[in-house]
């Protein structure tokens, strides 16, 4: 399974800004998954993030508001840009757990909330 | 495009008390796949299963898969606290580059001392 870290873990921020939330995972992987958990909800997912290519994003979310990069095999940032109050939610990446496998592993999360 | 249904949404039971969360879906599917997510925590992943009436155990979990793979179903004996979290299955979506899991919504388990 792959160890994955977040940062940052929480964040406040205020409407109209931006946050970058980093992924970082201590194997290289091909697939990486960012998605959105709000409070009791199930997971949506944003994007999927394949190093050397564009993000391809889910319905209801774009590139504008939701710029990814994936400039390794070992990291990803996700940016929340322009942010309202219904940006608020946790924001976790997630990986592949094998070459054939198809379990996901997740990271710890990002807690943010949008004032 | 695919959808996973997925019930109740709550239960709460006292602690010794069995627990059931079933995933429905209209399409045969290739795997299915259960997570745990504690209270403030990530989704952890518990087990896949692929194979049509399969069955699967860890501890006091159990783990099935229907005859026609449209079905799963994961049952805790004798819950405890330590089983508080909202348990997910999730479902392989379609083959191609960009395979992604489909979620169902996932049943919240309150367990009372």
């Amino acid at each position: 399974s792959a160890v994955i870290s977040q940062k940052p873990s929480r964040d406040i921020c205020q409407r109209g800004t931006s946050l970058t939330i980093q992924c970082q995972v201590d194997s290289q992987v091909t697939m990486m998954f960012w998605y959105r958990q709000q409070p009791g909800q199930s997971l949506t997912l944003i994007a999927t993030a394949n190093q050397g290519s564009e993000a391809t994003y889910e319905s209801g979310f774009v590139i504008d508001k939701f710029p990814i990069s994936r400039p390794n095999l070992t990291f990803s940032t996700l940016t929340v840009s322009n942010m309202s109050p219904e940006d608020s939610s946790i924001y976790l990446c997630s990986v592949w757990g094998g070459r054939s496998s198809y379990e996901q592993y997740f990271g710890p999360g990002t807690r943010l909330t949008v004032t | 495009g695919q959808q996973v249904m997925q019930i109740p949404q709550y239960q709460h039971v006292q602690e010794g008390e069995d627990f059931t969360t079933y995933c429905n879906s209209s399409t045969t599917l290739s795997n299915i796949q259960w997570y745990k997510q504690r209270p403030g925590g990530h989704p952890v992943f518990l087990i896949q299963l692929v194979k049509s009436g399969e069955v699967k155990k860890q501890k006091r979990l159990t783990f099935q898969f229907g005859e026609a793979k449209k079905n799963s179903s994961l049952h805790i004996t004798a819950t405890q606290t330590t089983d508080v979290g909202t348990y997910f299955c999730a479902v392989l979506g379609s083959a191609g580059n960009n395979r992604k899991l489909i979620w169902g919504l996932g049943t919240s388990l309150a367990v009372n001392p």
